[in-house]
């Protein structure tokens, strides 16, 4: 079974500074998807950012990078000039890829942002 | 709708009461999915319906919960005789195909969720 692991529970950074989240995952798969989801108090679920295994470049969304280490099965989140919207809950999630497995998550890094 | 709705938002009810959770997926999306968000557990993936049809119904916690799905649309997931330890927020999520396609991914739009509470 995959697993996601993120072993930061809390994470603090400066307005506009750049913060990055750690998450490793456990997979036998080859080809499979990874993603960042954030969860503001509101409880919505919003994907920031995914990640296709078979693709070497690092998946980029305006101030969000990854940095995915496919051999070490690492899968990191880089937010630049972090702003106080960015304040939320962060969850890496993988899926193999196949409709019926849904995705499985990590625990969630909480990011606090400081004004 | 624009997005996945769930009904009700917040639910309270006593320990040994039946309890249904609403799911409206966006329309046209083929696949819908339900999740557990717990303190404990973290988030579960529970169940995922294909049109009507619910292949695997492994992931449910125990005998006491169900999920159906109805004209290809709407879900409901129901927990019978409640316990604590099913105190959580349900959350829904759908997506347009749901069905492997190799190397295409469909995102799951998620809905707000239902935070449950049994007292």
């Amino acid at each position: 079974a995959q697993t996601v692991t993120q072993s930061q529970p809390e994470m603090s950074v400066q307005e506009a500074e750049t913060v990055t989240l750690s998450c490793t995952y456990d997979t036998s798969e080859s080809d499979y998807y990874l993603f960042w989801y954030k969860q503001p108090p509101s409880r919505q679920m919003i994907l920031v950012i995914r990640q296709e295994a078979y693709k070497q470049q690092n998946a980029t969304e305006n101030r969000f990078s990854v940095n995915f280490q496919k051999a070490a099965k690492s899968f990191s989140l880089k937010i630049s000039d972090s702003q106080l919207g960015d304040a939320a809950m962060y969850f890496c999630a993988y899926n193999s890829g196949g409709g019926a497995d849904g995705l499985t998550f990590g625990k969630g890094t909480h990011l606090i942002i400081q004004p | 709708g624009a997005g996945v709705s769930q009904s009700p938002s917040n639910k309270v009810t006593e320990k040994g009461k039946d309890v249904e959770l609403r799911c409206d997926p966006i329309s046209g999306h083929t696949a819908l999915y339900w999740y557990r968000q717990s303190l404990g557990q973290g988030l579960e993936f529970l169940i995922y319906f294909q049109g009507n049809s619910a292949p695997d119904k492994s992931g449910l916690p125990s005998d006491r919960f169900s999920a159906e799905r109805t004209g290809g649309s709407v879900s409901t997931l129901t927990i019978q005789r409640t316990q604590q330890e099913d105190s959580a927020v349900y959350l829904c999520a759908s997506s347009l195909l749901g069905t492997e396609t190799y190397l295409i991914y469909n995102e799951q739009f998620f809905g707000p969720g239902t935070r449950l509470t049994v007292l």
